[in-house]
């Protein structure tokens, strides 16, 4: 069935350092990806997104990046800070015909100070 | 706030009982989602409109949720004769339609079944 996956439930990092979020996804239909932030009690917030015709984007401390030989995708958190602790969710569209995104387990982060 | 808006943010009631949840998007979007997102678990698609057709449903929408968006703005979605294991967040999110983009989640209103 359609999935994502990510690779590690749990990433705990210093603050100030450098944080990265693996993702897997299956469909290889899907050109749309996006990273959401979700903290407890709300909505998930976006973060950033990619299509399937880039490979990088960047945005303000975050980076994401596409590899879609693998069907991997990544979120890169530069200089981590306490609070960005929260569960980290990426999503894909799983075609480019369809309004919904099918999302992955999460990776909770957690910034020790 | 011009946000997702939902409403109620918690729902406790006893199996068997009806409830209503009502999702008001960014007044400007003409797509609404609905997901369900249970404890450790990512958002699971449910349904969505543009404007007021109902576009797509998932396998997960029994035929005792129905979901309707009348007018074209705001979203219900009922659960009828509510199971235990319909507790869960239920999650709204809007967008702009056209090429796929970011979709604005509300702060979801948690469901609990006695």
């Amino acid at each position: 069935g359609e999935s994502v996956g990510l690779h590690l439930p749990t990433l705990s990092v210093q603050e100030g350092d450098n944080s990265i979020i693996n993702c897997a996804y299956s469909n290889s239909a899907s050109d749309y990806f996006i990273w959401y932030k979700q903290e407890s009690g709300k909505g998930p917030q976006f973060i950033i997104d990619i299509r399937s015709n880039m490979d990088k984007r960047q945005g303000q401390r975050v980076t994401v990046l596409l590899n879609k030989t693998v069907k991997h995708l990544s979120l890169q958190i530069a200089a981590t800070q306490p609070g960005d602790s929260a569960v980290y969710f990426c999503a894909e569209n799983g075609s480019s015909n369809t309004g919904k995104l099918i999302f992955g387990q999460g990776t909770t982060l957690q910034v020790k100070p | 706030d011009t946000g997702v808006s939902q409403d109620p943010r918690h729902k406790i009631t006893k199996r068997g009982q009806n409830v209503t949840f009502r999702c008001d998007p960014i007044s400007e979007h003409n797509r609404l989602y609905w997901y369900r997102q249970t404890l450790g678990q990512g958002p699971e698609f449910l349904t969505y409109f543009q404007n007021e057709a109902q576009l797509e449903k998932s396998r997960l929408l029994s035929d005792r949720f129905s979901a309707e968006r009348p007018k074209g703005s705001f979203s219900t979605l009922e659960i009828q004769r509510t199971e235990q294991g319909d507790s869960a967040m239920y999650l709204c999110a809007s967008s702009l339609a056209g090429l796929q983009g970011e979709q604005f989640f509300g702060p979801g209103t948690r469901l609990t079944v006695l």
